[in-house]
């Protein structure tokens, strides 16, 4: 079934540790987004991709670090996790960036202790 | 930092009412974006309209937008119980740095049955 996934679903980890945020897409899409949602914050956006091999930061992305080596895969890594990167993470996905609608995932619950 | 923020915050009204969510935004957009949100899902297009646009119609949802009053409203009518979720705008501002939608806050709508 075509769609974006992400996982995992839920994630607890300390403070300190390094993880990783699967997101994958079936659409071959060109535009790739992360964001992250908090309560009192809304959405903001972390990091997006254009294409494969091309990624540029968006509002808030100290402490994290992306890769697109293929247009279908868009990992978020969070390379000293801070409790102050506890968040719902959603990925997303557009045929022309924000011209066109985005298709979101279910998200990722991430605690860090 | 917020573009659009959604008004009211939190909107309860009868199952068969109609309900009317209003955004406003700061700057130029290119266009204007509303979005679902179910309880612990990721977000879900609703309606694209573009900064040439003044009204369009998907089913029972009908967008306004005023760029002179850097404003849109959202008007979901007969409501249904399965349109109980948080329904948020986010806009693609012109010229902007960042290639993301910047979203509200949201507003959550609950429908009584």
């Amino acid at each position: 079934d075509a769609g974006i996934t992400q996982s995992p679903r839920y994630k607890i980890t300390e403070t300190g540790r390094q993880v990783t945020l699967m997101c994958h897409q079936t659409w071959s899409h060109s535009y790739m987004f992360w964001y992250r949602q908090d309560l009192g914050h809304g959405l903001r956006l972390i990091y997006y991709s254009a294409a494969a091999d091309i990624t540029d930061k968006g509002e808030v992305p100290d402490g994290y670090v992306v890769s697109r080596s293929k247009t279908e895969n868009f990992p978020l890594t969070l390379e000293s996790a801070t409790r102050s990167q506890t968040s719902v993470y959603f990925c997303a996905s557009s045929v022309q960036g924000v011209e066109s609608p985005l298709h979101f995932g279910n998200g990722t619950r991430l605690t860090v202790t | 930092s917020q573009q659009g923020e959604e008004d009211p915050q939190a909107l309860s009204i009868q199952e068969g009412e109609n309900a009317t969510m209003n955004c406003s935004y700061k700057t130029s957009i290119n266009n204007l974006q509303w979005y679902r949100q179910n309880s612990g899902r990721g977000l879900v297009h609703l309606i694209l309209i573009r900064s040439n646009e003044r009204e369009k119609h998907s089913g029972r949802l009908r967008v306004t937008l005023d760029t002179s009053k850097k404003s849109s409203s959202l008007l979901i009518t007969a409501s249904r119980a399965a349109d109980t979720a948080s329904y948020f705008c986010a806009t693609d501002e012109s010229g902007g740095g960042a290639d993301g939608l910047t979203f509200g806050k949201g507003t959550h709508l609950i429908i009584q049955p």
